[in-house]
């Protein structure tokens, strides 16, 4: 299974919106909803924020949003904050019954 | 509330088997909804899934198809943590190493990590 394609980095500022992009197969983002979204910080484990392409879990700012079209899903992040910067990393169910990430995107805030 | 705690060795000698274990407070190996999960990250590579275990009447297992010759993860109830061996390791298998809980009520969604075990392969 190949990885997702996610792009290297992405930048906004304090603000203003961003969209990041994560495109897969018709075996994985294309075939279910099982799409998540995950947040990490250096040095930290990433952190779940975006569950079955738009849920968010408990305490996970609405600020965050997700949604999926086709092969490709997207997260998008409203009102950047400066604690916002950090790697967001896609990840899908498979049809082979296995899970398969994206290769992470850096988000700067300007 | 549910916690992972990582064990493991730092350096591992090729072509030696790698074993990391995840200890679980908060909640069951044995779930019949939660299944766990383990993880690397490498800057080469990314953020890679490589296998789950989980309970459904029975054990069940599902590994990365390009690690199903060399991977085997383990449930203990009796202590319940769960461990990871990955067999004949190279360099490659240098990367942090996570384990991680899919709670069930989301396909896939890793809820709660492990604080992480970085593992270097190197004679």
């Amino acid at each position: 299974q190949s990885a997702l394609t996610q792009p290297a980095s992405v930048s906004g500022s304090p603000g203003q919106s961003v969209t990041i992009s994560c495109t897969g197969t018709s075996s994985d983002v294309g075939a279910y909803n099982h799409i998540s979204w995950y947040q990490q910080h250096p040095g930290k484990a990433p952190k779940l924020i975006i569950y079955e392409v738009s849920n968010r879990p408990s305490g996970i700012s609405n600020r965050f949003s997700g949604s999926k079209s086709g092969n490709t899903a997207s997260l998008t992040i409203s009102g950047l904050q400066t604690e916002d910067e950090a790697d967001y990393h896609c990840s899908s169910y498979t049809t082979s019954l296995t899970l398969v990430f994206g290769g992470g995107t850096k988000l700067t805030v300007l | 509330q549910v916690q992972l705690q990582q064990s493991g060795p730092g350096l591992v000698k090729p072509p030696q088997t790698l074993s990391v274990t995840c200890a679980i407070s908060g909640d069951s190996v044995s779930s019949n909804s939660a299944a766990w999960n383990w993880l690397r990250q490498s800057p080469s590579r990314g953020l890679e899934w490589l296998g789950r275990t989980y309970y459904r009447s029975k054990w069940f297992n599902d590994y990365a198809p390009y690690l199903k010759s060399r991977i085997t993860i383990n449930p203990d109830t009796s202590k319940n943590q769960f461990s990871l061996h990955l067999r004949s390791v190279t360099p490659e298998d240098t990367a942090i190493y996570y384990c991680a809980r899919d709670p069930g009520w989301a396909l896939s969604a890793l809820d709660i990590w492990g604080q992480e075990t970085m593992v270097t392969v190197s004679s």
